[in-house]
């Protein structure tokens, strides 16, 4: 089974600073996807960035750049230019392409951002 | 585009109650999906339906938990006899295509208090 881990419960940065949040998993896939997901209090979960596993160039979104080791199975979310509205718990997820959707997508447990202004 | 929509928001009962949440994904969205997010825990995967078949129930968590989406639209999860181990916010995600590597959006959930 495919399991992520998000080995950090809690980061704190500076506003307009720029923090990385890890992300590991382990598969014996060769295909599949990847997504950060953010999560601000009481509020419901959006996609923040997402990346194919055979693509090597890393995807960006604005602000959002993820550092993606497919042979180390690491993935990585940088915030550049942090801004308060970024506090929020941030979830590393996995799909493979194999099981067809049968095993939805494999969340970590989160890390909860806190932007200090 | 409205997004997907839960109803209700918050739902308390006590414990031996039938509760039933409805997700109305987005329009034209083919799967429909359900998870269970538990404090501190990321989203837990529980069922999927490709337009109003069930691909996938192994993974509901009892024989008291069930899921339909008849016609294709909109979705239900019923929970049966309620523990206090069910409570949970128990959340809804639609994607366009039939492809498992679509992108999911979510709903805002639906927060369950068993008394």
């Amino acid at each position: 089974a495919q399991t992520v881990t998000q080995s950090q419960p809690e980061m704190s940065v500076q506003e307009a600073e720029t923090v990385t949040l890890s992300c590991t998993y382990d598969t014996s896939e060769s295909d599949y996807y990847l997504f950060w997901y953010k999560q601000p209090p009481s509020r419901q979960m959006i996609l923040v960035i997402r990346q194919e596993a055979y693509k090597q160039q890393n995807a960006t979104e604005n602000r959002f750049s993820v550092n993606f080791q497919k042979a180390a199975k690491s993935f990585s979310l940088k915030i550049s230019d942090s801004q308060l509205g970024d506090a929020a718990m941030y979830f590393c997820a996995y799909v493979g392409q194999a099981g067809g959707g049968a095993d939805g997508l494999t969340f970590g447990k989160g890390t909860h951002l806190i932007i200090q202004p | 585009d409205t997004g997907v929509s839960q109803d209700p928001r918050h739902k308390i009962t006590k414990r031996g109650q039938n509760v039933t949440f409805r997700c109305d994904p987005i329009s034209e969205h083919n799967r429909l999906y359900w998870y269970r997010q538990t404090l501190g825990q990321g989203p837990e995967f529980l069922t999927y339906f490709q337009n109003e078949a069930q691909l996938e129930k192994s993974r509901l968590l009892s024989d008291r938990f069930s899921a339909e989406r008849p016609k294709g639209s909109f979705s239900t999860l019923e929970i049966q006899r309620t523990e206090q181990g069910d409570s949970a916010m128990y959340l809804c995600a639609s994607s366009l295509d039939g492809r498992s590597t679509d992108t999911q959006y979510f709903g805002p959930g639906t927060r369950l208090t068993v008394l």
